[in-house]
């Protein structure tokens, strides 16, 4: 089955320290990827997404994703936290292989809350 | 302002009363969805659609249903709500892709918490 991972239900970071989130996939060919952050009582945002190519992805807000085909992972990660960056974060698939929900849709994984402290 | 409405944002019903989830976007995309949220299991798909008058179900399709009659809408129908239906709803939409790319991401509405008692 086509599922996204996200290990950690919380992340506890440090305002100003490095911050990584974790996501692993399994799908059936090449995935493309995405990171979306949902702040409180509102709707989903796209962080950055990667299609193909570099496999460093920079997105918003300073936020950038390492895909890594060999351990199927693509961390979130942000060198400097800060306090508003407080959050839930999803990890998102799009298959390049569809069995249902067509081509546009999305597999998540169950998300992970984000805490920075100051 | 590009943007995904859904109405209402909060909603507070009983077991058997029909109700309807309007979504909205401006944007002129192709493709609809529906997803609920809830604790521990992120967004599951509900129903979809590539295009007006094309809707398909997703993974969680059961009690729900949808129509597409135009481009900008796409709304959700709960025809005889259950307790086990509580649960935050995002409608989202993009441009569409088939098997080619480019890739687009998805937009997404603010979400409906709905409670069914």
């Amino acid at each position: 089955a086509q599922s996204v991972a996200q290990p950690e239900d919380q992340v506890n970071v440090a305002e100003g320290n490095p911050l990584t989130v974790k996501c692993t996939y399994s799908v059936s060919g090449n995935p493309y990827l995405f990171w979306y952050v949902q702040y409180p009582n509102r709707g989903l945002q796209f962080l950055l997404k990667y299609i193909t190519g570099d496999n460093l992805v920079k997105g918003s807000y300073g936020f950038e994703a390492e895909f890594n085909k060999s351990q199927t992972s693509f961390h979130l990660k942000k060198p400097s936290a800060l306090v508003s960056d407080s959050a839930l974060y999803f990890c998102a698939v799009r298959p390049a292989i569809m069995f249902s929900g067509g081509y546009n849709k999305l597999i998540f994984g169950a998300g992970t809350r984000l805490a920075v402290h100051p | 302002e590009a943007q995904v409405t859904q109405n209402p944002r909060y909603l507070i019903t009983v077991t058997g009363k029909k109700l309807t989830v309007t979504c909205s976007q401006n944007m002129n995309h192709e493709y609809m969805s529906w997803y609920r949220q809830d604790p521990g299991l992120g967004l599951r798909q509900i129903y979809y659609s590539m295009n007006v008058e094309v809707t398909d179900k997703g993974d969680v399709p059961e009690g729900y249903k949808v129509s597409r009659k135009e481009k900008r809408n796409f709304p959700l129908i709960l025809e005889s709500p259950s307790p086990n239906q509580t649960s935050l709803y995002f409608c989202a939409s993009s441009l569409s892709s088939a098997v080619s790319e480019p890739i687009y991401e998805q937009y997404f509405g603010p979400g409906t918490r709905l409670t069914v008692t």
